[in-house]
Formats: structure tokens, C-alpha cells, sequence
């Protein structure tokens, strides 16, 4: 399966404290998308980085990409309690369909 | 505003009453997927479809069917629902397929009894 697979599959971290969640996955790729899921509403985009890329940000998110292990690193900074969601990563090898991991589950204590 | 609208949200029904779930985007996207998202596995996708009647299946498409008669509706239909097609089901639209960022409706949380 071409599917990402995040890890830690939960984490929990205090206000203002650094999170990092990760993701692997199996095939070549165009390009790594990360989303946001609050508890069942819709999946928001985060952030895109493409094959040739290897870090890239965006306000206190920050993604590292290494096609040579095939994985990739969300970090978000200074996490407020409104960070708490879930986290997907999404690989698009060009099949037309983007392939959704299981998701990190981060919850911010205030 | 840009968005993605399912109908409806929330729906209950039984094994083999055949149910419609409506997806519009307002983007003039070409590009509209149909996923379900199942605890423990992620976002799975059904089918999808990258233009005006065009469409194709994904990975999961048995006991589903899909429509594009216009380039912003993109039903989902269970002819027979099963027990296991109780899910929560997201639409999702994007320019086209290799432009990257995916706009997801609010979901469509259907139980099947």
C-alpha cells in the first residue's frame, strides 16, 4: 500500500511546548501534503512540499521531506491549545489520488 | 465563499434503502474525490473524477456509485447499503489532480442498521 503512516499515533504535550509528528511511506512521490482534522469536521491543508524540496514553512509549522528514507516531519512550534486535532500526511504519486495515513492524534494541555 | 457542501450531515437508515449523498463545490474545480474515513485506517478513497463525466474508481468502490453530470456536483450513491458502509464520508475537490491541496466538505456521518 502506497499509504503514510504517521507516528506517534497519539501525543500530548503542554502549551507552548514544540510538536513533532512523522510520517513514512512506501512508493516515489510528486509531492507530501499534511492536513489538519478538528474531531470530525472536514480535513484542512496545511502545507505542500514537493519531492525536490526538503524543508518548508509556513507560520509556526515547519516540514522536513527526505525522499531517501521516504519520510517526513511536521513540527509545529509554540503549540496553543487550539493546535489540538488531528494530523494527516497525504503522498501523491500521480495516481490521481492522494493516500491519507492513519493520523497523529496531538492534544495541547492549556 | 469557496467551499464544499455534503448533504446530508447526519443520516441513519437501514440494510438496502438506497441513499443519495449530494456534494457541491463552487470553485469550479475539476477535480472532485469521494473518501471514507474509518477509525484505525485512515482516509480511504471511493472514487473520483477529474472532469464532467469522467469518473473512476479508487480504492475502496464496491457497494458505491458516483455521477458527474456537471462540473460542480458529485453525488454518491449507495444503491443497497450494508452494515459495513457505516462510515463518515468526506467529498473533496481541487483544481485539477496534480495541483495539490484537497478542499474537504464537512463530512457525512451515515449509519446503516
Amino acid at each position: 500500500s502506497q499509504q503514510g503512516e504517521e507516528d506517534p499515533q497519539a501525543l500530548s504535550i503542554q502549551e507552548g511546548e514544540n510538536a513533532t509528528m512523522n510520517c513514512s511511506y512506501k512508493t516515489s512521490i510528486n509531492n507530501l501534503q499534511w492536513y489538519r482534522q478538528n474531531s470530525g469536521r472536514g480535513l484542512v491543508h496545511l502545507i505542500l512540499i514537493r519531492s525536490n524540496e526538503r524543508e518548508k514553512h509556513s507560520g509556526r509549522l515547519r516540514v522536513t521531506l527526505d525522499t531517501s528514507k521516504k519520510s517526513s516531519s511536521l513540527l509545529i512550534t509554540a503549540s496553543r491549545a487550539a493546535d489540538t486535532a488531528s494530523y494527516f500526511c497525504a503522498t501523491d504519486a500521480g495516481a490521481n489520488n492522494l493516500f491519507f495515513g492513519t493520523g497523529t492524534r496531538l492534544t495541547v494541555i492549556p | 465563499e469557496a467551499q464544499v457542501t455534503q448533504n446530508p450531515r447526519y443520516l441513519i437508515t437501514v440494510t438496502g434503502k438506497k441513499l443519495t449523498v449530494t456534494c457541491s463545490q463552487n470553485m469550479n474545480h475539476e477535480y472532485m474525490s469521494w473518501y471514507r474515513q474509518d477509525p484505525g485506517l485512515g482516509l480511504r478513497q471511493i472514487y473520483y473524477s477529474m472532469n464532467v463525466e469522467v469518473t473512476d474508481k479508487g480504492d475502496v468502490p464496491e457497494g458505491y456509485k458516483v455521477s458527474r453530470k456537471e462540473k460542480r456536483n458529485f453525488p454518491l450513491i449507495l444503491e443497497s447499503p450494508s452494515p459495513n458502509q457505516t462510515s463518515l464520508y468526506f467529498c473533496a475537490s481541487t483544481l485539477s489532480a496534480n495541483t495539490g491541496e484537497l478542499f474537504f466538505g464537512e463530512g457525512s456521518r451515515l449509519t446503516v442498521l
